[in-house]
């Protein structure tokens, strides 16, 4: 079956615009995850949603960073005034089940880059 | 400071040879991941587990939750195996948090 698919794959903002990150996890797959990777970093958790309750956002960096799943599949992740510092892959996750420490599956990211 | 730690950070081998990456972390863990991620991005999860020993093909992982370490190994080496192996641990939350990876290279 497909997998966790993002879009776009590669991103490029000029500083101080809004961009929007879509992530579509896995049908029927309950908890979302995203993730921020700074290049040469491991990954870092941003947020996290059961359905379309966003559990634990304490991985946002800044107020301009919003997070969304309003019918709890397709979920969005949207900068507001992108700064350099925003440079970095997002990557959303997804798991099946609401209990905890499920096996997640990693979508292929996107890219973005800031000038 | 960083609470989950691989071992070596860049690795190169021979094709053939057996490969060991470490992952220590600071306190106690509901369950750990490793993940393979290639250029470009994509991860995969290779194993999650909480106690014991887990094998797929030539990977093979095994925690020891006394020491809080856990060892990724690879038989017979191959240049298709080259990428990066990322370690990550749930303590007792949801939140992956994630070791800075191990780079490896394998030459045929």
């Amino acid at each position: 079956g497909a997998g966790v698919s993002q879009s776009p794959r590669y991103k490029v903002a000029k500083r101080g615009q809004d961009v929007a990150l879509r992530c579509d996890p896995i049908s029927g797959h309950v908890s979302l995850f995203w993730y921020q990777q700074a290049l040469g970093q491991g990954p870092e958790f941003l947020t996290y949603f059961q359905n379309e309750a966003q559990l634990d956002k304490s991985g946002l960096p800044s107020d301009r960073f919003f997070a969304e799943r309003p019918e709890g599949s397709v979920s969005t992740l949207k900068i507001q005034r992108t700064q350099q510092e925003d440079s970095a892959v997002y990557l959303c996750a997804s798991s099946l089940s609401d209990t905890p420490y499920n096996e997640q599956f990693f979508g292929p990211g996107t890219r973005l880059t800031v000038l | 400071k960083n609470e989950v730690e691989q071992s070596p950070q860049n690795l190169t081998a021979q094709e053939g040879e057996f490969i060991t990456i470490n992952c220590s972390y600071s306190v106690g863990i509901s369950a750990l991941h490793w993940l393979q991620q290639h250029p470009g991005g994509g991860i995969v999860s290779l194993f999650m587990l909480s106690s014991g020993k887990k094998k797929h093909g030539r990977l093979i992982a095994t925690i020891n939750i006394q020491e809080k370490h856990s060892s990724l190994h690879i038989t017979a080496s191959h240049p298709r195996d080259s990428a990066v192996y990322i370690c990550a641990v749930y303590y007792n939350t949801d939140k992956l948090i994630f070791g800075t990876g191990t780079r490896l290279q394998v030459f045929p």
